[in-house]
């Protein structure tokens, strides 16, 4: 059975700062890893995919990286904004017929102004 | 735009009451689930579908059962509800086994049982 960890549990920055999340998982059969974004009281929201044969992928200020081998991801976030505060979860995809959906806690981040 | 739709934001029920919580998505998508996510525990997978009428028993099963009638929509139903299951309840939709394509979420369901 996947585990994903996440690490730190929580991240307190002020604004402007570059900050980088964690994700460890232990079966490193993966199809591909998401990185979602949750803020308070709501669902998920897509930031990244990086499929298996990828390194990274970037989006604006986000920058994900992929180490299958190694079973880590990080989340690198450039120039954080208060706007950036939230929940960041992320999903390793294993797929097969026991397919299902497996996530880390999450880290909560909150960027101080 | 691709959608996950569930039913209610915020729902209160009463103990030993019959609660369904509806999902409905635009995608095509061949795979379903229900999660709930609690403090401290995460998201936990509770059922999930991978083809009209088809489920699988999640991590925590128990009290739940669900429905898949129709392709585009998943139904989580609390048989009696109890306490316990007050919690946020999240849907979600993907696309058939060993796709690349992301994941997609509904904006969840506050469930309070009194």
């Amino acid at each position: 059975k996947q585990e994903v960890t996440q690490i730190p549990a929580a991240l307190s920055v002020p604004e402007g700062e570059n900050l980088v999340l964690n994700c460890s998982f232990t079966d490193s059969a993966i199809y591909n890893l998401q990185w979602f974004r949750q803020d308070p009281g709501k669902g998920l929201t897509s930031l990244l995919l990086i499929q298996s044969s990828q390194r990274e992928q970037t989006s604006g200020r986000l920058n994900a990286s992929l180490d299958k081998s190694s079973g880590r991801s990080t989340l690198y976030i450039a120039a954080s904004q208060p706007g950036d505060s939230a929940t960041y979860l992320c999903h390793p995809n294993s797929g097969g017929s026991n397919y299902k959906l497996t996530f880390g806690k999450g880290t909560l981040l909150t960027v101080n102004p | 735009d691709v959608k996950v739709t569930q039913s209610s934001r915020y729902l209160v029920k009463r103990t030993g009451e019959k609660v369904f919580l509806e999902c409905v998505q635009d995608m095509d998508h061949e795979n379903m689930f229900w999660y709930r996510q609690d403090p401290g525990l995460g998201l936990r997978l509770i059922y999930f579908s991978y083809d009209v009428k088809m489920k699988e028993k999640g991590d925590i099963p128990e009290g739940y059962s669900v429905s898949r009638e129709k392709k585009e929509r998943f139904s989580l139903i609390l048989e009696s509800a109890s306490t316990n299951q007050t919690s946020m309840y999240l849907c979600a939709s993907s696309p058939g086994t060993g796709n690349n394509q992301p994941q997609h979420f509904g904006d969840g369901t506050r469930l309070s049982i009194l």
